[in-house]
């Protein structure tokens, strides 16, 4: 079984301050991480995933997210946040070489950045 | 590619009628998801195809939804009779089976049941 939790329903921060959405995970095996972002009206979009290799990987809109593999945690994270950085953020994990893809999501954080 | 395509983008419907939600994948994607979001239940997976075949329709709330993946370029998922708790956003999305790949999400169709 796998699965994700995403710890903050919520999150809170001031345009040009660092941000961070967590999530933590729990798979038997070696996981594969996403993070998907969500604006109103529209369907997700893919930011990054983490396969293997480095630990922090990089994405889309200038998100980072670093792979703990002792803290099972897959937080997503930008230097400097942008009003339009407000949004859903979703984390997923999929099994290392389950079939056919399907991956299983955390229940998404409301990002919203003030100016 | 024009992505995921999904129509219609909006339905409203009356309680106990058909409905049917179409999808379209991105040409050469092999996997096909079907999602369901709303506020209370969050994002939902439905029901997934590999290869046109039915994987895990786990997901699928009771006998009154059904879906169809005839080709790979065309998926259904249907309705009958339809019910107010239904409403809700429905989403589609693919992706390339082989390895690690992200999911494409389409722009989904908000339904309504009055």
């Amino acid at each position: 079984a796998q699965s994700v939790a995403q710890p903050e329903d919520q999150v809170n921060v001031a345009e040009g301050n660092p941000l961070t959405v967590k999530c933590t995970y729990s798979v038997s095996g070696n996981p594969y991480l996403f993070w998907y972002v969500q604006y109103p009206n529209r369907g997700l979009q893919f930011l990054l995933k983490y396969i293997t290799g480095d630990n922090l990987v990089k994405g889309s809109y200038g998100f980072e997210a670093e792979f703990n593999k002792s803290q099972t945690s897959f937080h997503l994270k930008k230097p400097s946040a942008l009003v339009s950085d407000s949004a859903l953020y979703f984390c997923a994990v999929r099994l290392y070489n389950t079939n056919a893809g399907k991956s299983t999501f955390g229940d998404g954080t409301t990002l919203t950045v003030k100016p | 590619d024009a992505g995921v395509i999904q129509s219609p983008r909006h339905e409203v419907t009356e309680m106990g009628q058909e409905v049917t939600l179409r999808c379209k994948p991105i040409s050469g994607h092999n996997s096909l998801f079907w999602y369901r979001q709303t506020m209370m239940r969050g994002l939902e997976l439905l029901i997934y195809f590999n290869n046109n075949v039915p994987i895990d329709d786990s997901g699928m709330p009771e006998d009154r939804f059904s879906a169809k993946m005839p080709n790979a370029s065309f998926s259904t998922l249907k309705i009958q009779p339809s019910e107010p708790r239904d409403s809700a956003v429905y989403f589609c999305a693919s992706s390339l089976e082989q390895g690690v790949y992200e999911q494409y999400f389409g722009p989904g169709t908000r339904l309504t049941v009055t």
